[in-house]
């Protein structure tokens, strides 16, 4: 019940085209949703985060949509840039000071010129 | 200077050796983490520590252990390194007091096993 399922594994994308990588959980306890972004030979960093009281949350090129009902929350990347090149991880955490995130497997993003 | 530093970033050790990787923070937070990333299998949490006396096991803590010299570092060791810890590891910092804080994730220490 504590795993987030992510898919795909890997994404290939053109220029300017959009990335769409999703993500699932179980435990409906979990009401922070972060997405973390890492390019090769760097640590994760934060992208965007969201929690369940919106439906979506958009910075810039980058949209979360969330979908409680479902258990679901997608990351969508408009106008894909080769820079946006990197691996995806989405998260799950409770709101509160002892709870772990709990992180999906990751996604690939390999964006063509 | 990197807010979460790791040392060393690269390491080749052999079967049964000891080996420490150091992790130190300038964020000032109180939780810290290390994490293992494999290739499909996402981050996985070792270890974690919310303050210098209180050190918690993760989902994989066998064949680890920590400790928490200072609020500001966290160091991981292998007690008797085996091929299948061969993997990058992080260290990660989080602040506030809450649940849906950032986490801050070192620059990784790539570890190989042989």
């Amino acid at each position: 019940q504590q795993q987030v399922k992510q898919s795909p594994q890997s994404l290939i994308v053109q220029k300017g085209g959009i990335s769409i990588i999703n993500c699932a959980y179980e435990n409906t306890a979990f009401d922070y949703f972060p997405w973390y972004q890492q390019f090769p030979g760097k640590g994760p960093a934060l992208l965007i985060a969201i929690r369940p009281d919106v439906s979506e949350k958009k910075e810039g090129r980058f949209t979360i949509s969330f979908n409680k009902s479902a258990k679901q929350f997608s990351l969508h990347i408009m106008d894909s840039q080769p820079g946006d090149s990197a691996t995806y991880f989405c998260a799950a955490s409770m709101d509160n000071y002892g709870q772990n995130f709990v992180f999906g497997p990751g996604t690939r993003l390999s964006v063509l010129p | 200077d990197a807010d979460v530093t790791q040392t060393p970033r690269n390491r080749i050790t052999k079967t049964g050796k000891r080996i420490m990787l150091e992790c130190s923070q300038t964020k000032g937070h109180d939780r810290m983490y290390w994490y293992r990333q494999d290739p499909g299998l996402g981050l996985r949490l070792i270890y974690y520590s919310f303050d210098v006396k209180d050190i918690n096991k993760g989902e994989i803590s066998d064949g680890y252990s920590v400790s928490r010299q200072a609020q500001a570092k966290f160091s991981l060791s292998l007690e008797s390194a085996i091929p299948n810890q061969t993997a990058l590891y992080f260290c990660a910092t989080r602040g506030g007091s809450r649940g849906n804080t950032e986490a801050f994730f070192g620059q990784g220490t790539r570890l190989t096993v042989v």
